[in-house]
C-alpha cells in the first residue's frame, strides 16, 4: 500500500465548474498537507498547506484536511482554463511525499 | 528573484552510460533537495542537502547515483551507468531551511531518457 493514494484521473470539466481532488494517505505521522499543481514541462509549485484539520481558503481555492479519516481535498472555484494542470497532494512528516497527481484540463 | 535553474533541460543516452545533472538553488536557500519523477508518479527524494552536508539520501540508489553540493550552493547528481528504469524527471528543489513549514520551490526540471 502507498502511503499516499490520489486518483490520477484524468478530469475534465467545463469552464466555471467546481473541481474537486483529493487523496487519502496512511501514515499517521503525516503532519503538514499541501498541494502543489505542475504545468506540462514545468517544476511543481506550491499552492497552499495546512497544518492541522479543517479548512483554508485561497480565493478559488479551497484545501481541507480531515486527519480522524486520513483524507485531504482541494476545491477550485469557477475554474479557468488556465487551472488545467496536473495537482499533486504532498504530505511531510521528516520529507515530503507526493501522490501521482491528477490532470486536470478545464474546457472553454 | 531568480528561480531555481537546473541543465541540461533534456538528455538521452545509452543505457550503461553516464549522466550528469546540475542545479542551482535560490540564493541563499540552506537546503536543496534532488527528486526523481517517474511518468504517471509524483516526485520521489532522492538526497537532501543541508548546507553541504547529506540530511537524508535513503531512497539515493548509491550503487549507480551520487551527488555533491561543494561549497553548499550548487549541486550535481550523477548516474553511472544508466539503466532504461531511470527514465525520468529529475528535479531539483530548494528551501531557505528544512522542515515542514519551509516552502520548497523547484526548478523546470531535466528530463532523460535512457534508450
Amino acid at each position: 500500500q502507498k502511503e499516499v493514494e490520489q486518483d490520477p484521473g484524468p478530469l475534465s470539466v467545463p469552464e466555471g465548474a467546481i473541481v474537486s481532488l483529493n487523496c487519502t494517505y496512511s501514515n499517521s505521522a503525516f503532519q503538514y498537507f499541501m498541494w502543489y499543481r505542475q504545468y506540462s514541462r514545468k517544476g511543481p509549485e506550491l499552492l497552499m498547506y495546512t497544518y492541522s484539520s479543517g479548512n483554508k481558503e485561497d480565493g478559488r481555492f479551497t484545501a481541507q484536511v480531515d486527519k480522524s479519516s486520513k483524507y485531504i481535498s482541494l476545491f477550485i472555484r469557477d475554474s479557468q482554463p488556465s487551472d488545467s494542470a496536473t495537482y499533486l497532494c504532498a504530505m511531510e512528516d521528516y520529507k515530503l511525499s507526493f501522490g501521482a497527481g491528477t490532470t486536470v484540463t478545464v474546457r472553454a | 528573484e531568480a528561480g531555481v535553474a537546473q541543465s541540461p533541460r533534456y538528455k538521452i543516452i545509452e543505457k550503461r552510460q553516464s549522466v550528469a545533472f546540475w542545479c542551482n538553488p535560490i540564493s541563499g536557500h540552506a537546503t536543496l533537495y534532488w527528486y526523481q519523477q517517474i511518468l504517471g508518479q509524483g516526485p520521489k527524494l532522492l538526497i537532501q542537502f543541508q548546507n553541504n552536508g547529506v540530511v537524508d539520501d535513503s531512497q539515493l540508489p548509491k550503487d549507480r547515483f551520487s551527488a555533491e553540493r561543494l561549497k553548499g550552493v550548487d549541486s550535481t547528481l550523477k548516474i553511472q551507468p544508466a539503466k532504461l528504469e531511470d527514465s525520468a524527471v529529475y528535479l531539483c528543489a530548494s528551501s531557505e531551511l528544512a522542515g515542514g513549514a519551509e516552502t520548497q520551490y523547484f526548478g523546470p526540471g531535466t528530463r532523460l531518457l535512457v534508450l
